[in-house]
């Protein structure tokens, strides 16, 4: 059974950049696709990108391409989300979740990571 | 403003039924793709509800139950309990967008 564990917390300043990473355990990480979903304060979720290991390709929301860069790296089993950038708009919770894909096509997210809250400001 | 549309809240009194809409466009839902829903609980990462329209993950009762025609799709809860007050979010894919996920605004169920 697929597990992901986010990495903690973060403070950035605006016109930084973050790093987030979510590391899987119990399957093979090479068939695990990740996708990145954020959530603002008491706001609603938001699709941000995923990335398919096995095909090799990463797939963006339009708001967030150029912006935004997911990498896998199966050495460590791990996935990581690059944002350039930030706003104080960005401060949210960062959630990676195992993204089900057949044929490089893909459909729901089970299971989620705890999420990582990332708090831009000056 | 979220691609998908869902009312902002719902309510219902223990031991009701309830039914959250989820309506697309041509592009996502019209289009044939699937959709699926997600409970979040304040302060905690969601959790897959119904996937591929209608199939329930091992572990989710058979109070929740999804279904989709045309251009739109409903998650319906029966039996009201309090532990079922959370947020709800549907979710899809749309051709529009790169063919990346879209969501929609999620739904804030209360129960009386």
């Amino acid at each position: 059974q697929v597990q992901l564990v986010q990495s903690g917390p973060e403070v950035k300043k605006p016109g930084t950049a973050m790093r987030v990473s979510c590391k899987a355990s119990g399957g093979t990480f090479s068939n695990i696709a990740i996708t990145w979903v954020r959530q603002a304060p008491g706001q609603g979720l938001e699709w941000m990108g995923g990335i398919i290991p096995s095909f090799g390709t990463t797939n963006y929301a339009p708001k967030f391409h150029g912006r935004v860069t997911i990498t896998a790296d199966a050495s460590t089993a791990t996935a990581h989300m690059e944002m350039s950038s930030l706003s104080s708009e960005d401060t949210a919770i960062y959630f990676c979740a195992r993204d089900h894909c057949s044929g490089g096509s893909c459909y729901w997210l089970d299971p989620w990571g705890q999420g990582t809250l990332v708090v831009v400001s000056s | 403003q979220s691609v998908l549309t869902q009312p902002p809240s719902v309510s219902g009194a223990p031991g009701q039924r309830v039914t959250i809409s989820c309506t697309g466009t041509n592009s996502n839902i019209g289009a044939g793709y699937d959709v699926h829903w997600y409970q979040q609980i304040p302060g905690t990462a969601p959790k897959l509800l119904v996937y591929g329209n209608n199939n329930r993950p091992s572990g989710v009762r058979d109070r929740f139950s999804g279904s989709k025609s045309g251009t739109s799709a409903s998650l319906t809860i029966t039996g009201l309990q309090a532990e079922d007050e959370a947020d709800y979010y549907c979710q899809s894919y749309d051709s529009s967008l790169r063919g990346s996920g879209v969501f929609g605004g999620g739904t804030r169920l209360t129960v009386l």
